[in-house]
């Protein structure tokens, strides 16, 4: 799975829009972008998912740059309850490798009243 | 609407001790794996099934035992606790069919504590 970079965390005020960037250089071609998130050490939160297409959600939109090599999920009118660790994950979606998820260090989202 | 089930919620043991966490799911997922979080650190990945009877290594196999003889369980054994195995494990479940829905499912967790 190719190796995906973000930033260690971010703020937003409540109500604004969060834009949580992640690069993935190395993406192939058949390896989708996967967002998840992660509440409190609760167990993680699957958001959205796309491969070259972008895609909206009732969560969030998710923003593929034209050579696939980095994103940007977007929160459009984040809340407190946003507040979590989000991961950027690119991995296979079939054969053998389906169904590992190769999780990173993520982004600290904090949501400010 | 049950989903993925992981017991114990919380478990302490001592050192040398054995135990089983359990992971069960009802949704008729193939694939299932059980990931560890230490604290500060993403999920990596200890072992996953792809289907009843197979099962292989992920990222930190060792200390760890599975078997997958059903399609909705999926037990982790501890073979004999260390305190570097402290840690909280997530099991997770996901569909084989679909490319369009392949988001996995996690359960709640696991905190484990070895003295």
């Amino acid at each position: 799975d190719a190796k995906t970079t973000q930033p260690p965390s971010m703020d937003c005020a409540e109500g604004r829009a969060a834009n949580l960037p992640c690069n993935h250089s190395t993406i192939s071609g058949n390896e989708y972008v996967y967002w998840y998130r992660q509440i409190h050490s609760q167990g993680p939160q699957y958001i959205i998912h796309g491969l070259k297409n972008n895609e909206t959600n009732e969560m969030a939109s998710l923003i593929i740059t034209e050579d696939r090599k980095s994103s940007t999920l977007i929160l459009p009118h984040a809340t407190l309850r946003d507040t979590a660790v989000y991961y950027c994950i690119a991995a296979f979606a079939g054969g053998t490798s389906y169904g590992k998820l190769t999780f990173g260090q993520g982004t600290i989202l904090t949501v400010h009243p | 609407n049950a989903g993925v089930t992981q017991t114990p919620k919380f478990q302490v043991l001592k050192t040398g001790q054995s135990m089983t966490l359990q992971c069960a799911q009802d949704m008729n997922h193939e694939y299932m794996s059980w990931y560890r979080q230490d604290p500060g650190m993403g999920l990596r990945l200890i072992h996953y099934s792809v289907g009843a009877g197979i099962t292989d290594q992920g990222e930190v196999p060792n200390g760890y035992n599975v078997s997958r003889s059903t399609t909705e369980d999926f037990p982790l054994r501890l073979l004999s606790a260390a305190p570097s195995q402290t840690s909280v494990y997530f099991c997770a479940s996901r569909p084989r069919t679909n490319p369009y829905r392949t988001e996995a499912f996690f359960g709640q967790g696991t905190r484990l504590t070895v003295v």
